[in-house]
């Protein structure tokens, strides 16, 4: 079976451009999740989706907006980029289930860095 | 919202000695998961508590679930150096959004 894959792996970018990040889960993983890692904040909640619905956002502003599509695929975009968005992006997925919150599988990240 | 804290932040043992990490919410707990990322790596699941005072173990690894469902920790026994990396606490409060906890950063000397 195969893992969660993010693409591209490293990017970079100058301020005031954009980015688009793509995860496809794991077959059969609904749920997709992104993240936000920098060594100063750790593991930041960005959003989650779930049948393509966003069902829950963390504390980032409007510049950072996500999307998943009918097969599970999740991208995320990142509009006039700023010199903090340099961080690693993580999206991991999970299968859902009637108990609750699932066990998240992480991609292996994509690493923006904006000059 | 849902404050955690996870302490230490850092910790740096000899090889063979034990390590303990703790995360502690402001708020009552649906369910605490743990995570181990290598240096390098990626997050990868340890283990997932659901009920009050519930304790499990992995071979070394020992996790705890407070009575109050508010915190949590996670021992291990006698490290080795593949124990070497950030363990991160994830606790829910609700069904789809998991926050980790700021993590702990552990080294060993061999």
């Amino acid at each position: 079976k195969a893992g969660v894959t993010q693409t591209p792996r490293y990017l970079i970018k100058t301020r005031g451009q954009q980015v688009t990040l793509s995860c496809s889960p794991i077959s059969g993983h609904r749920s997709v999740s992104w993240y936000q890692q920098t060594p100063g904040q750790g593991l930041q909640f960005l959003f989650e989706y779930f049948s393509e619905t966003q069902r829950n956002k963390g504390n980032f502003p409007g510049r950072f907006s996500g999307r998943q599509f009918s097969n599970s695929r999740s991208e995320m975009n990142v509009s006039t980029l700023e010199l903090g968005d340099s961080a690693l992006y993580l999206c991991a997925s999970s299968f859902l289930t009637g108990l609750g919150t699932g066990e998240l599988f992480f991609g292996e990240g994509s690493r923006l860095t904006v000059l | 919202g849902q404050q955690v804290m996870q302490i230490p932040q850092y910790q740096h043992v000899q090889e063979g000695e034990d390590f303990t990490t703790y995360c502690n919410s402001s708020t009552t707990l649906s369910n605490i998961q743990w995570y181990k990322q290598r240096p390098g790596g990626h997050p990868v699941f340890l283990i997932q508590l659901v009920k009050s005072g519930e304790v499990k173990k992995q071979k070394r690894l020992t996790f705890q679930f407070g009575e109050a469902k508010k915190n949590s920790s996670l021992h291990i026994t006698a490290t080795q150096t593949t124990d070497v990396g950030t363990y991160f606490c994830a606790p829910s409060s609700s069904a789809s959004k998991i926050i980790f906890g700021s993590g702990t950063r552990l080294s060993i000397r061999p």
